[in-house]
């Protein structure tokens, strides 16, 4: 049981450059969600999705996309990288009614760490 | 909207030394959980405690307690006897309810603690 998996740990782009960061998870957890950490600022919430098909924003969505074609993959999209979206992006899930039942709400991933130059 | 603070940017203590982290959150909610995160050095986010709108119990567990009091809007996390492998940042996090199901997760921005010898 391998959990959430980031892809790729480390990254760096080039100013415009689009990429997508890749998350999957073999839980069958219907929630998942892209944070962003950045020094100072604790984890702030880019996008979520509850379900297949079912995207929506977060705290700061801007210069990011998401689509949620299937449970297990939710990858987040920069389609023209920016120096203010270097970062280390942390992946989660969670079972959709887990804040009822489970101790830990979500489960996260490793973090992708990007640099923008 | 919901918010954390934790108003303690860094902390350095002694070993042995015992250290509270304070976490102060705001919500109209009257439902909502708080946690506890570690995030040692090595980067992974470390799942704690969590702990229930409608349970002002306090919890022990080892070194670790928390003080959760509803009255000042406080969940305060007390390590005794500190230890250097206590090292790492610490984050705490308010977790409510999104429309459509789902977990929304606010962290604060965390508070770096330093143990040394």
């Amino acid at each position: 049981n391998a959990g959430v998996t980031q892809t790729p740990k480390f990254q760096v782009l080039k100013t415009g450059q689009s990429m997508t960061l890749q998350c999957a998870q073999d839980m069958n957890h219907e929630y998942m969600s892209w944070y962003r950490q950045d020094p100072g600022m604790g984890l702030r919430l880019i996008h979520y999705s509850v379900g297949a098909g079912i995207t929506d924003q977060g705290e700061v969505p801007n210069g990011y996309n998401v689509s949620r074609s299937t449970t297990e993959d939710f990858p987040l999209r920069l389609l023209s990288a920016a120096p203010s979206q270097t970062s280390v992006y942390f992946c989660a899930s969670s079972p959709r009614t887990a804040f009822r039942t489970y101790n830990s709400p979500l489960h996260f991933g490793n973090g992708t760490r990007l640099t923008v130059t | 909207a919901q918010k954390v603070t934790q108003a303690q940017t860094e902390i350095s203590v002694v070993e042995k030394e015992d250290v509270t982290l304070d976490c102060v959150y705001e919500t109209r909610d009257t439902t909502y959980y708080l946690f506890w995160y570690k995030q040692p050095p090595s980067g992974e986010l470390v799942f704690l405690i969590r702990r229930n709108s409608f349970d002002e119990q306090n919890e022990i567990s080892g070194r670790y307690s928390w003080n959760f009091q509803k009255s000042t809007s406080s969940f305060n996390f007390t390590i005794t006897a500190s230890q250097v492998v206590d090292s790492a940042v610490y984050f705490c996090a308010l977790l409510v309810t999104v429309t459509g199901g789902g977990n929304k997760l606010t962290f604060g921005t965390g508070t770096q603690l330093k143990v040394e010898l």
